[in-house]
This record gives structure tokens, sequence and C-alpha cells, in this order.
């Protein structure tokens, strides 16, 4: 079946914009993840849904980041007055189920460039 | 928290075996590994649990020491196609969802 798909592959924005990134994570995953990673670095961690549930997002940088699944499927990623320093690879990822057990599978990103 | 990756870069002929060791300054309840290609998602390799259970592919093995708190994962006979970079992610808050990655190994097979 299909991967997860994440849209635009790119986005450049002036600083101050707000940007929108989704997620089409795979059909019945219950799990989704997001992801910022940096040029050179590994993932870092950034929020978690489990079904329509945000049950954690201790690691979104600042209150301009927002993130929902509002029907447990598609999930969207929301920065508002975008920064120079939010610049990234932004990675949504899905799981079958709630469990460490399960691996996660991974969309191909958003290059987020803030000029 | 974060896991310390070592080496940081390796490069192998076709044919030669590599290790990767991840290791972490906070006790861990799991460890994943991942290959990335550059521009692309990252791929699952391994995930290995607190109490020996492991899964992941048939061509790839890793060791979970819970008492050095420090896994390794090894390469065998590598393939052009091995080439990339290489995360663990730990979960060492024992949340059961979230993972920590280290900085990556960069490994270059060659002809």
């Amino acid at each position: 079946g299909a991967g997860v798909s994440q849209s635009p592959r790119y986005k450049v924005a002036k600083r101050g914009q707000d940007v929108a990134l989704r997620c089409d994570p795979i059909s019945g995953h219950v799990s989704l993840f997001w992801y910022q990673q940096a040029l050179g670095q590994g993932p870092e961690f950034l929020t978690y849904f489990q079904n329509e549930a945000q049950l954690d997002k201790s690691g979104l940088p600042s209150d301009r980041f927002f993130a929902e699944r509002p029907e447990g499927s598609v999930s969207t990623l929301k920065i508002q007055r975008t920064q120079q320093e939010d610049s990234a690879v932004y990675l949504c990822a899905s799981s079958l189920d709630d469990s460490i057990s399960y691996e996660q599978y991974f969309g191909p990103g958003t290059r987020l460039t803030v000029t | 928290q974060q896991p310390v990756q070592s080496p940081q870069a390796v490069i192998l002929r076709e044919g030669e075996d590599a290790v990767i060791n991840c290791s972490s300054s906070k006790a861990l309840y799991s460890v994943h590994w991942y290959r990335q290609k550059h521009g692309e998602a990252p791929v699952f390799l391994m995930i290995l649990l607190k109490g020996g259970e492991q899964k992941g592919h048939e061509k790839i093995s890793a060791s979970f020491n819970e008492k050095k708190q420090q896994s390794s994962l090894y390469l065998t006979a590598s393939q052009l196609s091995y080439s990339g970079t290489y995360f663990c992610g730990t979960d060492w808050t024992g949340s059961n969802y979230k993972l920590t990655f280290g900085k990556g190994t960069l490994l270059t097979v060659n002809p």
C-alpha cells in the first residue's frame, strides 16, 4: 500500500509568514509523530498523536508551533510567524500501534526554508 | 540525553564489515535503528527491546547491552545499497513512544 506522504515537499516562506505542513499517514496507523531534522542532525521529536489525541507536545520549540489530527488520520503542523531558525526538514512518521515495539514509517519530509 | 554514535563516518569497500555503536548516559528501554539516504525518508532497520526481544531485517544484526546502556549495529558483507546515514533512536524515558535520535553515522560503501 501507499506509504506516508507529506506535502508540500518544499516550502519557502518569508520571515513572519505562517505555514501549514500536511501529513497523510498509512491508513489504519494509530500513532503519528512529527520530527524536526536540522541539516546533518538526527530527527528531533516534536509531538505525538494517538488517533486524534495529542498525547505529547513537549518537543514543540515554542507556542508558534501547533499540530492537529482532528479525525485521527491526516495531520497538520502549523508554524506561525516563521523565523529563520525554523528552517529544517519536518518529518512525519506513523506507526501501526501505540507500542514502542512497532516500527515508525517515515514520510519524505517537507523542507522548510525561511528567508 | 541524546545518544552518542560512533564512528561519525566510515568508508568501506563492497564486501567489508562495519560496526556502528550507540551509547547512552541513561538507562534504555529500547533502541531503534534507521537508515536514511540523502534526501529520503529514514527507513526502519531494527528494534531492540529491554529483555532481549528483537525485530528487524534478516540481513541486519544488532546487539543491546542494557547494563552498558549501548547498542551496536553489525553490517556484514556490505553492499553498495548499504550506503547512507545510520541513526539510533533511544527510548530512555520509558514513555513507550518517544525516541531520541543520535547525530548519525555516515556509511559509504565503494565498489
